[in-house]
């Protein structure tokens, strides 16, 4: 098992576009969670998801941003008319369960342009 | 309301130096956990520790050493005899009793010279 994969690694977006980040976690995670890093701060919790729920979403920007962990597939995290504000490092991270340790996946870093 | 305080913005030493890195919590919780990752210029992050409230013991694992003082509500982590391949970015980080959403500290960047 390669780890949680992250991809694009970069994406780069003009305002106003749409950007679509992809999270597949490590064989057996259930849970998954996505943390945003802008430039020079440390991490912040944006939204905890198992297979088809949003457990917790009170990081969250209310408007333009969502996610899902559909039953089959990857976790997406969506970012519709981006602005130049959302540039920043996405991680992603996975758990087997609520209370285990979480493996974070390399990032996905987007620019908007 | 939970905080982690790394108040060192960053630490340039030359190798071979030790050099500690402070980490400052604040939790009402009794039962918590708090972490450090290392951020190398790469960008992905490193686990390198998690420690429960419960656990005063320090921890030693090759040059890498934590201090847990809950007196102090500090967890400190040290490098012994650094190397240039320990320059990145480090942080402390704290999740309640959840256990699932994390508060990390600014980070400290840490520059080895040779």
């Amino acid at each position: 098992n390669a780890g949680v994969m992250q991809n694009p690694r970069h994406l780069v977006r003009r305002r106003g576009q749409e950007a679509r980040l992809r999270c597949s976690p490590m064989k057996g995670h259930s849970h998954v969670y996505w943390y945003r890093q802008l430039p020079e701060e440390g991490l912040k919790f944006m939204v905890y998801l198992q297979k088809e729920n949003i457990i917790d979403e009170s990081g969250m920007p209310k408007e333009r941003f969502s996610a899902e962990f559909p039953k089959e597939g990857p976790s997406i995290l969506r970012i519709q008319q981006v602005v130049r504000g959302d540039s920043a490092a996405y991680f992603c991270a996975s758990s087997p369960g609520r209370q285990g340790g979480y493996t974070f996946g390399s990032g996905t870093r987007l620019t908007v342009v | 309301a939970q905080k982690v305080t790394q108040a060192q913005t960053e630490i340039s030493v030359v190798e071979k130096e030790d050099v500690t890195l402070d980490c400052v919590y604040e939790t009402r919780d009794t039962t918590y956990y708090l972490f450090w990752y290392k951020q190398p210029p790469s960008g992905e992050l490193v686990f390198l520790i998690r420690r429960n409230s419960f656990d005063e013991q320090n921890e030693i694992s090759g040059r890498y050493s934590w201090n847990f003082q809950k007196s102090t509500s500090s967890f400190n982590f040290t490098i012994t005899a650094s190397q240039v391949v320990d320059s990145a970015v480090y942080f402390c980080a704290l999740s309640d009793n959840s256990n699932y959403q994390l508060i990390w500290g600014a980070g400290t960047k840490l520059i080895i010279k040779p």
